[in-house]
């Protein structure tokens, strides 16, 4: 089993609708937690890192639930410009990557 | 704004030479790891450093080694560069850019490999 897995996807939805994915992690020691977003053949960029609380960066919200071991992404108002694979990164003492959800956001 | 770089951005080389992809960073991390990325696939731990003198191979297995004398430099080397080596390899480093700031991951701009 993977330590950090995610769908996916592809997710292809028209602009202005929401989406919204997970990334489930196994190792409940887990410190912390984010989303990257990469282009294609681009270096991943940090989105957004992810607090126990939630967190909300204008469009995009994370969300964490240690008790169930996932993390959420969700996108709101999704732009041509939010086209892309987005990474969940967990903090287990390793750093685990997971494949990537791909979003493809249609005029 | 990157305080971590990679040279070369790009590279074609030829099967059999021996090449070094070098990363440094500004920031003073200790740790740095080096990743492996085939287009549209996902990336794969290759090395990382945990400080200076410090080197362990990844997940995946490489014919590649690796070096850390210095905290900001960890190049990443090849002894005789095969076709199966083409790839992207981007390098990060895990830190903070700052005394106020939180720990991340930083990404360099990668080196896209080619091997004829």
């Amino acid at each position: 089993r993977k330590e950090v897995e995610q769908d996916p996807g592809p997710f292809n939805v028209p602009e202005g609708a929401t989406v919204a994915f997970n990334c489930t992690y196994s190792n409940s020691a887990s410190q912390s937690f984010f989303w990257y977003r990469q282009d294609c053949r681009k270096e991943p960029k940090l989105l957004m890192s992810v607090y126990s609380s939630g967190n909300e960066d204008g469009r995009f919200t994370a969300q964490l639930n240690r008790a169930s071991q996932y993390i959420s992404l969700l996108i709101r108002d999704s732009k041509l410009s939010d086209s892309a694979t987005y990474l969940c990164v967990v903090n287990d003492y390793k750093l685990s990557f997971g494949a990537g959800t791909t979003v493809t956001v249609r005029a | 704004e990157a305080d971590i770089y990679q040279t070369p951005r790009y590279l074609v080389i030829g099967t059999g030479k021996k090449i070094t992809l070098e990363c440094s960073q500004t920031m003073g991390h200790d740790k740095m790891y080096w990743y492996q990325q085939d287009p549209g696939m996902e990336l794969h731990l290759i090395h990382y450093s945990y400080g200076v003198n410090s080197t362990e191979k990844g997940d995946l297995s490489s014919e590649s080694t690796v070096s850390r004398i210095r905290t900001e430099h960890f190049p990443l080397t090849l002894e005789s560069a095969r076709p199966s080596h083409t790839s992207q390899y981007l390098c990060a480093s895990w830190g903070n850019r700052g005394p106020t700031t939180n720990e991340k991951l930083f990404f360099g701009s990668g080196t896209q490999l080619s091997v004829l």
